[in-house]
């Protein structure tokens, strides 16, 4: 089966300025998250969708981050506006439901805030 | 609040030593154990995971791991590394009783000398 997909890879912006990533999960899986990896450290969650419903938001810094799961299929992370400490790989993996079936991970977008 | 330690941030090994890489996490409830691997230019992908039943779990590639309750442990173990097996790994927990969100540990970093 395809894995999980996300675009662009890689990313460079200046801080202030808006950004967007897309990823497309694995064909029928219900769950779908967002994480936010920084140099050094590990995976943290940003946003879990169960179809296109939030499940968990509660790390998500609702002020400059956005997010969203159109049709319970693919979906989009929007940082607006950007600070240096945004600079991080995110992570997007998909489950067929919920965190008891094992989670699936793209190759994550490398952003670089300047 | 979950936590996840795993104390060695990098380990170095030769080729056919032992390995054992500590995780501890802080819940005193059920939990739900995982230890991802990602090798380079690679995705994170899943190497064993921990519901219920047998503590001793085994995963791909010869690794094990075994949940030690009364010690908040889920330490990963392989008698004999190989090369292939340099790679970043992470431990995560999750809370049964939570909202099914995973809580990564900072990652081990593993170096096999030939």
């Amino acid at each position: 089966e395809a894995g999980v997909a996300q675009s662009p890879r890689y990313k460079i912006i200046e801080k202030r300025q808006s950004v967007a990533f897309w990823c497309n999960p694995i064909s029928g899986h219900a769950t779908l998250y967002w994480y936010q990896q920084i140099l050094g450290q590990g995976p943290k969650l940003l946003i879990q969708f169960q179809n296109n419903g939030v499940v968990d938001d509660s790390q998500l810094p609702k002020d400059r981050f956005s997010a969203e799961r159109l049709k319970g299929v693919d979906s989009t992370l929007k940082i607006q506006p950007a600070k240096l400490e945004d600079s991080a790989v995110y992570l997007c993996a998909s489950s067929r439901r919920g965190v008891g079936n094992e989670q699936f991970f793209g190759p994550g977008t490398r952003l670089t805030v300047l | 609040a979950q936590s996840v330690s795993q104390h060695n941030h990098h380990v170095i090994l030769s080729e056919a030593a032992s390995l054992e890489l500590g995780c501890n996490y802080s819940y005193g409830g059920t939990v739900n154990l995982f230890w991802y691997v990602q090798y380079p230019g690679q995705h994170l992908q899943l190497l064993l995971k921990y519901f219920s039943g047998d503590p001793l779990v085994k995963g791909i590639k010869g690794f094990e791991a075994e949940f030690i309750k009364s010690k908040f442990s889920f330490n990963l173990r392989k008698p004999s590394v190989q090369w292939s097996d340099t790679a970043e790994y992470f431990c995560a927990v999750n809370a049964y009783s939570s909202a099914s969100k995973i809580i990564f540990g900072s990652g081990t970093r593993l170096s096999i000398r030939p």
